[in-house]
């Protein structure tokens, strides 16, 4: 069974331009993730999906992030315009999300530098 | 905030056992504990979880103390490819805010 795809896997852009990463999570999976982890750190959640709900995006930055699950399956990351702080690992992780016990499954992540 | 505390770093000799503690002093009676690792340039990977009881599987052996503020992850003979960061996470449930709390883990060191 294909685990959660992510690409790119790396991404390098200069500061103001515009960034997208893709994410195609397990199959089935009703629930998806995506997290930005900065280096020495723990992930950091952006946004959660059930379905094509955007249910939790409190910690999306959202004058510059934006996010879609369009049909409940594969999902997009958009950074424009991005910045120097930008730079960190974005991973996206998919889940069954049986309420009270939730495994999640992690892609490989997009390691971006911006310059 | 994350609701656990691990030590940033441990070593342990290929073969041996390596005991993994964390403390959740705050933990609630109906949040999980989950330990994932991440082997590095990878994404992390999920190991076990536990509500009270010890739990084992292929991967690991999970104990949880009686009162529930502390829990060791054990990996009964540890390799090479072991080496990783593992993360203690108490899984936050309270309605559309559930989620994973991470922090910033413990670096495993396997040595020859």
């Amino acid at each position: 069974e294909a685990g959660v795809v992510q690409s790119p896997r790396y991404k390098i852009i200069e500061k103001k331009q515009p960034v997208a990463f893709w994410c195609n999570p397990i199959s089935g999976h009703n629930t998806l993730y995506w997290y930005r982890q900065n280096l020495g750190q723990g992930p950091e959640l952006l946004i959660r999906y059930e379905n094509e709900e955007a249910v939790d995006d409190s910690q999306l930055p959202k004058d510059r992030f934006s996010a879609e699950r369009l049909k409940g399956v594969d999902s997009t990351l958009k950074i424009q315009p991005a910045e120097l702080g930008d730079s960190a690992v974005y991973l996206c992780a998919s889940s069954l999300d049986r309420r009270t016990e939730d495994i999640q499954y992690f892609g490989a992540g997009t390691r971006l530098s911006v310059l | 905030d994350a609701k656990t505390t691990q030590p940033p770093s441990m070593d342990c000799a290929e073969g041996r056992a390596a005991n993994l503690p964390c403390n959740h002093s705050t933990i609630s009676g109906n949040e999980y504990v989950y330990w994932y690792r991440q082997i590095h340039s990878q994404g992390p990977q999920y190991i076990i979880h536990g509500l009270k009881n010890n739990e084992t599987n292929e991967m690991a052996s999970l104990i949880i103390t009686e009162d529930r503020k502390s829990s060791t992850l054990i990996l009964p003979h540890a390799t090479l490819r072991d080496t990783a960061v593992y993360y203690c996470i108490v899984r936050v449930n309270a309605g559309n805010n559930r989620k994973l709390i991470w922090g910033l883990g413990t670096s495993l060191a396997v040595n020859p």
